[in-house]
Order: C-alpha cells, then structure tokens, then sequence
C-alpha cells in the first residue's frame, strides 16, 4: 500500500452532529481523495486536492468539506448536513497511475 | 454524466470453476483500472489496462481491454477461496481525465 492512514476504523456519532475523520499519508504525494462507498454502489468521489491549499468538489461534495493546510493530511468533515452520512469512507492517495487506498473508516450515525 | 457499468453484480460459484466480470463505459476511456476488495478491507490496486486491444495475464487472472476502450474483463480461471472480495472497474474518461468506479461485482467462491 501507499502509506496512507485512516482512523478511527469505527465511529459512531448521533444524528445533527459535525464528524471529522482523518488522513494521514507519509509518502508526499501531491494528489488525494476521500471516496464514500455504500453497499451496491461502489465508490463515489466526495472531494480530491491535487495541491496544499487547494481542493475541488467530486460528485457528492454536498454535506461534507475537507480542508488541505498541510500536504500530508487531508481531513473529511461530514456535517450536520449530509442526509445520510452512514457509509464506509475511504481516503486515496495518488502515485503515478495507481490510487492508493487507507482502511477506511466505517461510520455510523445512530 | 458519464458512467461505468459493471455486471454482474454478485456471482456464486463452485470452487474450481470460472468467474468473469465485465465494465461497461457511456464513454470512451483513456485507460482501465481493475482493483479487488476483499471482506472488510479496502480496495487494493490489480491492474491498468492503456491500449486497445490490450490483454494481460496475472497467474490464473486475465484482463482485457476492448477495442473501442469503452469496455473491459476481468476472467478468473479455475477460482480459489483466496479469490473471493469485490472487484472493481475503474475507467479514466478520455475528455475529463476523471477516474470513475463501477459498482463492484462481489464473488463467494464454495470450498
């Protein structure tokens, strides 16, 4: 794998609370993702950052933000506002032609 | 928008017998990703696929890309339980550059 990080692995949070989940990647690649992934739908791209201070919208962005202060870490806030947050959210890093995936982190919203 | 469709999207089988799943792109591709997932795990980078045409091999695995780059297979000889998880497509689009996942055809394989 490409030295990326998730955690925790499992979180649970009441319904109208914001949640940050983290990553974390050692490699200094430029390029990262945070996909979502529900059961029969693959993978859906909530956010990528190509470059520090820098980050575009994927195809589900409403309800989360992400921030990109610091090239190593680039943190996924699922807000109050995402309809249905439970879901399985990996985060991606990029190198060359490959995308490297973290464990994920499985969120539950109770 | 521009999508990747991949069938099927669960398939049983018999340890010892073949197993093939297939994408399909609205769109032409600049290239195709396969990647597997294996019960609660993450997905994990198998193979790019970049020219028409192309066919590689990995062991008892085979991976095609068709002539058109809208579609592509991924054959698996003679299945092991080692194989079973969730295969995924991924296709670049040749005018965005995006990188789009199929839904995953996940695979039990019977001792």
């Amino acid at each position: 794998d490409g030295g990326i990080t998730q955690s925790p692995k499992y979180l649970f949070r009441k319904e109208g609370q914001n949640v940050t989940l983290s990553c974390e990647q050692n490699l200094n690649h430029d390029a990262m993702y945070w996909y979502r992934q529900d059961p029969g739908q693959g993978l859906r791209l909530i956010y990528y950052s190509q470059i520090v201070n820098d980050f575009q919208k994927g195809d589900i962005a409403e309800g989360y933000s992400v921030s990109r202060e610091k090239k190593e870490s680039f943190p996924l806030t699922v807000t109050s506002a995402q309809k249905n947050p439970t879901a399985f959210y990996l985060c991606a890093e990029h190198l060359k032609v490959t995308q490297y995936f973290g464990p994920g982190t499985r969120l539950t919203v109770l | 928008g521009q999508q990747v469709m991949q069938i099927p999207q669960y398939q049983h089988v018999q340890e010892g017998e073949d197993f093939t799943t297939y994408c399909n792109s609205s769109t032409t591709l600049s290239n195709i990703q396969w990647y597997k997932q294996r019960p609660g795990g993450h997905p994990v980078f198998l193979i790019q696929l970049v020219k028409s045409g192309e066919v590689k091999k990995q062991k008892r695995l085979t991976f095609q890309f068709g002539e058109a780059k809208k579609n592509s297979s991924l054959h698996i000889t003679a299945t092991q339980t080692t194989d079973v998880g969730t295969y995924f497509c991924a296709g670049r689009s040749s005018n965005t550059g995006k990188l789009i996942f199929g839904q995953g055809t996940t695979l039990q394989v019977k001792p």
